[in-house]
């Protein structure tokens, strides 16, 4: 069956440094894979989407890479700051099915 | 100049007795979907509407049932709350079916007593 992994436990980086998420997926080959972030009590927010034919993908200080051989894809936070301490979702998908999230990665970024 | 409206933000209901929590958009998206999502875990697919057509999940349990009487508004039902139930609840938008870039609302988080 289709899986998602992301690490489970929390990442806690010191301010300024290069934050890494990791997100693998096994026994489907998405089209396309997006990102989302979620806060405490709130609705998950569309960060960035990257196809199947892009290798990276970059927003201000979010850079994804997605690797079809490795069914993986990096999301990077850049300089991180305080302000980005939240969950990170992933969701692999196949053109035209339903978005389906991985369980997500808390980041905890310290002054 | 919100999107997407979830209303009321936090609902508690008695064990067994229906509730139904809404959703409203001002996006005017075709697909509106219902998630739910339990502590530290993803959020799950119920169901979604592309205009007018429902469309259920197939491990949607029969306890959850929905309603869109227009563009603007979707409601999630549950007809006999259990223990099991107790959830953050997600609404979101999108303009075309399939998993693009989803709207999600802010949820409503539901306590069954």
């Amino acid at each position: 069956s289709q899986k998602i992994e992301q690490n489970s436990e929390a990442l806690n980086i010191q301010e300024g440094k290069t934050a890494t998420l990791t997100c693998n997926y096994t026994n489907y080959s998405p089209a396309y894979l997006q990102w989302y972030r979620q806060d405490p009590g709130r609705g998950p927010v569309f960060l960035l989407l990257i196809r199947e034919n892009e290798k990276e993908k970059r927003k201000e200080r979010l850079k994804v890479t997605f690797d079809t051989t490795l069914k993986q894809s990096l999301f990077h936070i850049t300089a991180s700051q305080p302000a980005d301490s939240a969950t990170y979702l992933c969701a692999p998908t196949d053109a035209g099915n339903m978005l389906t999230f991985g369980g997500g990665t808390r980041l905890m970024v310290k002054p | 100049d919100a999107m997407v409206i979830q209303n009321p933000r936090y609902q508690v209901t008695q064990f067994g007795k229906p509730v139904t929590l809404s959703c409203s958009q001002t996006l005017n998206h075709n697909v509106m979907y219902w998630y739910q999502q339990k502590s530290s875990q993803a959020p799950k697919l119920l169901f979604h509407y592309y205009d007018k057509d429902f469309n259920n999940e197939a491990d949607t349990p029969d306890n959850f049932q929905s309603r869109r009487p227009n563009t603007s508004f979707c409601f999630l039902d549950i007809r006999s709350p259990g223990l099991g139930d107790a959830a953050m609840y997600l609404c979101a938008t999108s303009r075309d079916p399939g998993a693009v870039e989803q709207y999600f609302g802010p949820g409503t988080r539901l306590t069954v007593t």
